[in-house]
């Protein structure tokens, strides 16, 4: 069982905004640690999407977006495409529990 | 640039030990802030971190699997070595290896392939 809560669906029409929201506490991210993103395809290894909060790594399209505040973090995609159909998930710290990855959203695109 | 590739059995009996190893190339272990990390995906589940090392030899266990993980690492080799001991048929998953450096906390910032490994008598 993951420390870091994440819804497990999101849905939206192409074009549309959606985000997915990473609840912590205050042993990981509320601590301050950074949060990342990795986006997974079907059949495929998890890809970096944001590191460090809300770095896009070279590659990324600007139609991800990362964020924290407090002891949560947010991935947003915004002009979604059929192409980010996908699981992602959040990771970071954890004082007690080392590194942590959160439960996973899988996005449709409808 | 950086790959990195998990091998080893892809079939264990229930009480064996897993060995796998991931062997890497594009960056070394010696670099100061770099590590290789271990993470495994069950079947139709979440990614889970077990374990990672450090440049300097440091290691972060996954707490739960503290008592049955050991992670090493070859220089020369460029390779990561991570043994599981008592394996059980719910440790059948995706095992990948990661380059991570830091940002804030550790991530894991290249993956490889990922290999499927199966607990089974």
């Amino acid at each position: 069982q993951s420390v870091l809560t994440q819804p497990p669906s999101v849905s939206g029409a192409p074009g549309q905004r959606v985000t997915i929201s990473c609840t912590g506490s205050s042993s990981n991210i509320g601590a301050r640690y950074d949060v990342h993103w990795y986006q997974q395809l079907p059949g495929t290894a998890p890809k970096l999407l944001i590191y460090g909060n809300s770095n896009r790594p070279s590659g990324v399209p600007d139609r991800f977006s990362g964020s924290k505040s407090g002891t949560s973090a947010s991935l947003a995609i915004t002009g979604l495409q059929a192409e980010d159909e996908a699981d992602y998930y959040c990771q970071s710290y954890d004082s007690s529990l080392n590194y942590v990855f959160g439960t996973g959203t899988k996005v449709t695109v409808l | 640039q950086i790959t990195l590739k998990e091998s080893g059995p892809t079939l264990v009996k229930p009480t064996q030990t897993l060995t796998l190893t991931c062997t890497f190339s594009g960056f070394s272990l010696d670099t100061t802030g770099v590590g290789v990390g271990w993470i495994r995906q069950p079947p139709g589940k979440a990614l889970e971190w077990l374990a990672l090392i450090y440049w300097d030899d440091d290691k972060r266990y996954s707490p739960s699997l503290k008592s049955r993980l050991t992670i090493t690492k070859d220089t020369s080799k460029n390779q990561v070595v991570l043994t599981m001991t008592n394996m059980d048929p719910v440790d059948t998953a995706t095992y990948y290896c990661a380059h991570a450096r830091y940002s804030g906390s550790y991530y894991a910032d290249y993956w490889g392939q990922g290999t499927l490994v199966t607990v089974s008598s």
